[in-house]
């Protein structure tokens, strides 16, 4: 099964350090898209890619927080200075732009700033 | 995206359907209603979606009635892995279309 994969599944890390997570979605799927979620509440929209071109952000996405696409195959979502607000499950989902474009998530990357 | 409504905690005994509903009593016409489940620490899981005619797969079926303005998801034999929180969202589909938003569900426990 080729599913979103998203690496690593957890991180713990200190107050002001630089993280970064990797998602890789399913094969040929050309949209990618970034959440947050926090516990007890439904995931939150931060970003999404239509192939390598980033064409929405949230507000929720600070000046803190930048992801990349590179050549339009995975993605990486990097947040600087961390802050113990940025504990969440991070997740990431792919769709192809044909029919409905349904989204498929992957387990997510659960952060930790102690 | 219009806003949906759902019940914030239902109980179902295995083996028997789970019927969840959902009002979205502002959908638009260009508007999908999409169920998601997310089981307990994982990712959300995709399971059905449709725009105004009935939808059956292999997970579940969607009963959307004739105004639009409400949906049924139903589990037609609920088991114990099917305790999760079920999200009904409305998505527009089109042009400028892309994110979900999601409410916070209905948790639905499968009780032996």
């Amino acid at each position: 099964d080729t599913g979103v994969s998203q690496d690593p599944r957890h991180k713990i890390t200190k107050r002001g350090q630089n993280v970064t997570f990797r998602c890789d979605p399913i094969s040929e799927h050309n949209r990618l898209y970034w959440y947050r979620q926090t516990l007890g509440q439904g995931p939150e929209f931060l970003t999404y890619f239509q192939n390598e071109a980033q064409l929405e952000k949230s507000r929720l996405l600070s000046d803190r927080f930048s992801a990349e696409r590179p050549k339009g195959s995975f993605s990486t979502l990097e947040i600087q200075r961390t802050e113990q607000g940025d504990s969440a499950m991070y997740l990431c989902a792919s769709s192809l732009v044909v029919g409905t474009d349904t989204q498929y998530f992957g387990p997510g990357t659960r952060l930790t700033v102690l | 995206d219009a806003k949906t409504t759902q019940p914030p905690s239902m109980d179902c005994a295995e083996g028997r359907a789970a019927n969840l509903p959902c009002n979205h009593s502002t959908i638009s016409g260009n508007e999908y209603v999409y169920w998601y489940r997310q089981i307990h620490s994982q990712g959300p899981q995709y399971i059905i979606h449709g725009l105004k005619n009935n939808e059956t797969n292999e997970m579940a079926s969607l009963i959307i009635t004739e105004d639009r303005k409400s949906s049924t998801l139903i589990l037609p034999h609920a088991t114990l892995r099917d305790t999760a929180v079920y999200y009904c969202i409305v998505r527009l589909f089109g042009a400028g279309s892309y994110q979900l938003t999601f409410g916070k569900g209905t948790k639905l426990s499968v009780i032996p």
